[in-house]
């Protein structure tokens, strides 16, 4: 099924130990995104890729980087994992123009102890 | 910042109870969506109005928005226990369209 896929779906990681989370969408979309999700605080943008190669920061991008590796997938990294940054990661993909309707992915639950 | 802020946090109803949500956003805006999360999985879009409607129907879901408060309603009509989900609204930014703000969302629970 067409779609947006993440891995992996849990991971936990030690305080400083890195990971890089990965995202495809077979949709041809142009945008990808990168949110965290965090209890009471709803879905917060990390980092956004418009089209392939460029990549903006968003809302909350410290402690993290992005690759737009090509069209299809968009990685986030995590070089030195602190445990504020335990959260649900979604990504999610989007036509250029808008009204910018997302497709998610089904979300990645990181833990870090 | 949040663009959207919801209300309220939490409701619960019975089946067959119509569920109203409120979203308020805090500048102009060029469209406003409204997204379904099921527990643990991933949001899903519902449904999008734009600045220049009012209100927008789609099967049991009735949006509207006032542009003037800066404020949409989503109406669940007749609910079902499987609509139980977090409801969130999204809304682009005027002028800066690369991007949505997402609220806080809404956890609609509907008992049978």
């Amino acid at each position: 099924n067409a779609g947006v896929t993440q891995t992996p779906k849990f991971q936990v990681l030690k305080t400083g130990q890195s990971m890089t989370l990965q995202c495809a969408q077979d949709m041809n979309h142009n945008s990808m995104y990168w949110y965290r999700q965090d209890p009471g605080m709803g879905l917060r943008l990390i980092y956004y890729s418009a089209s392939e190669g460029t990549t903006d920061k968003g809302e909350v991008p410290n402690g993290y980087n992005v690759s737009r590796l090509n069209k299809r997938e968009f990685s986030l990294r995590l070089e030195s994992a602190a445990p504020s940054q335990t959260s649900v990661y979604f990504c999610a993909s989007s036509a250029r123009q808008g009204p910018f309707v997302h497709t998610f992915g089904s979300g990645t639950r990181l833990t870090v102890v | 910042s949040q663009q959207g802020e919801e209300d309220p946090q939490a409701l619960s109803i019975q089946e067959g109870e119509n569920a109203t949500m409120n979203c308020s956003y805090k500048t102009s805006i060029n469209n406003l969506q409204w997204y379904r999360q099921n527990s643990g999985r991933g949001l899903v879009h519902l449904i999008l109005i734009r600045s220049n409607e009012r209100e927008k129907h789609s099967g049991r879901l009735r949006v509207t928005l006032d542009t003037s408060k800066k404020s949409s309603s989503l109406l669940i009509t007749a609910s079902r226990a499987a609509d139980t989900a977090s409801y969130f609204c999204a809304t682009d930014v005027q002028y800066n369209t690369d991007k949505l703000i997402f609220g806080t969302g809404t956890r609609l629970q509907v008992f049978p």
